[in-house]
């Protein structure tokens, strides 16, 4: 299974919005809205932000949205804030029964 | 509140077998799938495997050959063989639950750092 593509990184000035794509096949992304979204600032461990394409766990602000269409996904950050400056990881569940990660995208606040 | 906990040897000789368990504290492991991922030093995120309470697994085909995920015989941890290690699998390795009804990887254990050099 091949990874899933995203940009390698995206900027923005604060307050500002940036969007994230997520691209798949019709084997992963396109076949399940079971897309998940990952925060990884450096040294530290991955934190889920954003599951099933659209939805938040408690406790992630509402200025992480997430949405699908077709093979791509994507992750927008509205009104930017420093503490938002991280690498960024989709992950979707496969029609193997198996997960794959995306390639990664370093966001920073400029 | 569920808490992950990864362990084992951080250093590994080439063509040895890399093990790590995962001590699973404040749930049961009869709830969910629980995954191991890892991270090589710079690079991104690579889903290992995953494995359910009665042992059932998954794993990604790159990798299959050489792994094996089960859950411990006390049932609050599992654990990771990697055989046939090369530097190449030098990476921190993350455990996590597949939370989300199965769909997400929440919580994450801290990671740990395994070398793999003679």
């Amino acid at each position: 299974q091949s990874a899933l593509t995203q940009p390698p990184s995206v900027s923005g000035s604060p307050g500002q919005s940036v969007t994230i794509s997520c691209t798949g096949t019709s084997s992963d992304v396109g076949s399940y809205n079971r897309v998940s979204w990952y925060q990884q600032p450096p040294g530290t461990a991955p934190k889920l932000m954003v599951y099933d394409v659209t939805n938040r766990p408690s406790g992630v602000p509402d200025r992480f949205s997430g949405s699908k269409s077709g093979n791509t996904a994507s992750l927008t950050i509205s009104g930017l804030q420093a503490e938002d400056e991280a690498d960024y990881y989709c992950s979707s569940y496969t029609t193997s029964s198996t997960f794959v990660f995306g390639t990664g995208t370093k966001v920073t606040v400029l | 509140q569920v808490q992950l906990q990864e362990s084992g040897p951080g250093l590994v000789k080439p063509s040895e077998t890399l093990s790590l368990t995962c001590s699973v504290s404040g749930g049961s492991l009869s709830t969910s799938y629980w995954s191991w991922i890892r991270q090589p030093p710079g690079k991104g995120l690579e889903w290992i495997g995953n494995v359910l309470y009665s042992g059932g697994t998954n794993y990604n085909p790159s990798l299959k050959s050489r792994v094996t995920i089960s859950v411990g015989t006390s049932k609050n941890h599992f654990s990771l063989k990697l055989s046939s290690v090369t530097a190449a699998d030098t990476a921190v390795y993350y455990c996590a639950r597949n939370n989300c009804g199965g769909d997400c990887f929440d919580p994450w254990g801290q990671g740990t750092l395994v070398t793999v050099s003679s």
